[in-house]
């Protein structure tokens, strides 16, 4: 069964300052996804990730998978208040168990001026 | 421009009352998903459809049911609901189960159970 970690769980943060938050899984997979969440609202796509090495970038997020070693990391640099939310990644579980999710625990993010 | 649309937003039913939650999508997407995701946890997959075929997760509630008549729209039916069933229920679809393919979410219902 795949399992899906994040560490840390929460991350309180200073403005201006650069940050990692860590997604680690069990099992085989080259894909991966980042998602944000608002407080009370849905999930928000980030980053699509889908082979080995990949790295994507959008503004001061900056996400990467090395499948070899089952990581994948979300790297904030510069860190500004309205990054404040909880940051899920989510594995796809392979052709098999027909291409579905399994999200980590999520990790918190809350940024202080 | 809403691609993915949760009807209600905000649900209220009583212990044991049956309530049903909608979600209709403008993306004519494949696939349809219903997530569970309670206080401060991450979502949980309850079922999905590819088209008809509908797929259940082995750890879902027999309590839990859904329902897919066209292409656009997917309910989700709880039977009986339980305290316990109290959380957001989140849709999402996806153009293919492919795997490269990402979901989009709609904004959720959250539903409360008295």
């Amino acid at each position: 069964e795949l399992k899906v970690e994040q560490n840390p769980l929460f991350l309180s943060m200073q403005e201006g300052k650069n940050y990692t938050i860590y997604c680690n899984y069990s099992t085989t997979s080259d894909r991966l996804y980042w998602y944000r969440q608002d407080p009370g609202k849905s999930l928000e796509s980030l980053f699509v990730l889908l082979s080995n090495g990949a790295v994507k970038q959008e503004g001061r997020l900056m996400a990467s998978l090395d499948t070899k070693a089952r990581l994948s990391t979300l790297h904030i640099t510069a860190a500004v208040h309205d990054l404040s939310a909880t940051y899920f990644c989510a594995v796809d579980r392979g052709k098999a168990a027909g291409n579905k999710l399994t999200f980590g625990g999520g990790t918190r993010v809350l940024v202080k001026p | 421009d809403a691609m993915v649309i949760q009807n209600p937003r905000y649900q209220v039913t009583q212990f044991g009352k049956p309530v049903t939650l909608s979600c209709s999508q403008t993306l004519n997407h494949n696939v349809m998903y219903w997530y569970q995701q309670k206080s401060s946890q991450a979502p949980k997959l309850l079922f999905h459809y590819y088209d008809k075929d509908f797929n259940n997760e082995a750890d879902t509630p027999d309590n839990f049911q859904s329902r897919r008549p066209n292409t656009s729209f997917c309910f989700l039916d709880i039977r009986s609901p339980g305290l316990g069933d109290a959380a957001m229920y989140l849709c999402a679809t996806s153009r293919d189960l492919a795997g490269i393919e990402t979901q989009y979410f709609g904004p959720g219902t959250r539903l409360l159970v008295l």
